[in-house]
């Protein structure tokens, strides 16, 4: 049993180049989103996926997209990365219902972009 | 939306010492208060939470308080070891969402 894994664990980018930063987890969950972490920011909601086949902005969510693959699977591109997007991401997923909110994260990808 | 407000953003304590942690929200509606621990270099962990229609609640050396009315809730560490040094954020889940609004976290210190 993985839990949220992720991939890449390290990334640099020029301005303007894209990728995909990709997750998965083996909980079953129904929910997946994706943050990022900057210095004195906490962790700020990029898009959640609150199941299979939807996806909703959050708090951040210009410069990204995102698509849920698979009930597993939640994968966040940039089609152009700016330095601003310099940060760590995680992914998380969750059942979030029946009472059961807590998120399990994965071990995050730290991006530069130069 | 939901504002999450936290403080201190950096205690230091000694060891052997207790250490509070305030974190203060905006909607009414919202029921689910968890609180994550995040160790250097590491992913967020989820330590307690606690829901609206509880007051108080303990698992060893910490407890989470919450204050409905006064829209607030606490972490508590009693008898902090070096090991709980590490950033501790706590969040909100949003009444009418499944979002977890997050705090922007306490670096906590714990001199030996």
């Amino acid at each position: 049993n993985a839990g949220v894994t992720q991939t890449p664990k390290f990334q640099v980018l020029k301005t303007g180049q894209s990728m995909t930063l990709q997750c998965a987890q083996d909980m079953n969950h129904n929910s997946m989103y994706w943050y990022r972490q900057d210095p004195g920011m906490g962790l700020r909601l990029i898009y959640y996926s609150a199941s299979e086949g939807t996806t909703d902005k959050g708090e951040v969510p210009n410069g990204y997209n995102v698509s849920r693959l698979n009930k597993r699977e939640f994968s966040l591109r940039l089609e152009s990365a700016a330095p601003s997007q310099t940060s760590v991401y995680f992914c998380a997923s969750s059942e979030a219902q029946d009472g059961d909110y807590e998120q399990y994260f994965g071990p995050g990808t730290r991006l530069t972009v130069t | 939306g939901e504002n999450v407000e936290q403080h201190p953003s950096t205690l230091s304590v000694q060891e052997g010492d207790s250490a509070v942690i305030k974190c203060t929200y905006s909607d009414s509606a919202s029921n689910y208060f968890p609180w994550y621990k995040q160790e250097l270099g590491k992913r967020p962990q989820l330590i307690i939470d606690i829901r609206s229609n509880v007051g108080e609640k303990k698992d060893q050396r910490i407890a989470v308080t919450l204050n409905k009315t006064a829209k607030h809730f606490s972490l508590h560490i009693t008898e902090t070891q070096p090991e709980d040094s590490a950033v501790y954020f706590c969040a909100v889940l949003g009444g009418a969402t499944n979002k977890l609004i997050f705090g922007t976290g306490t670096l906590l210190a714990v001199q030996p």
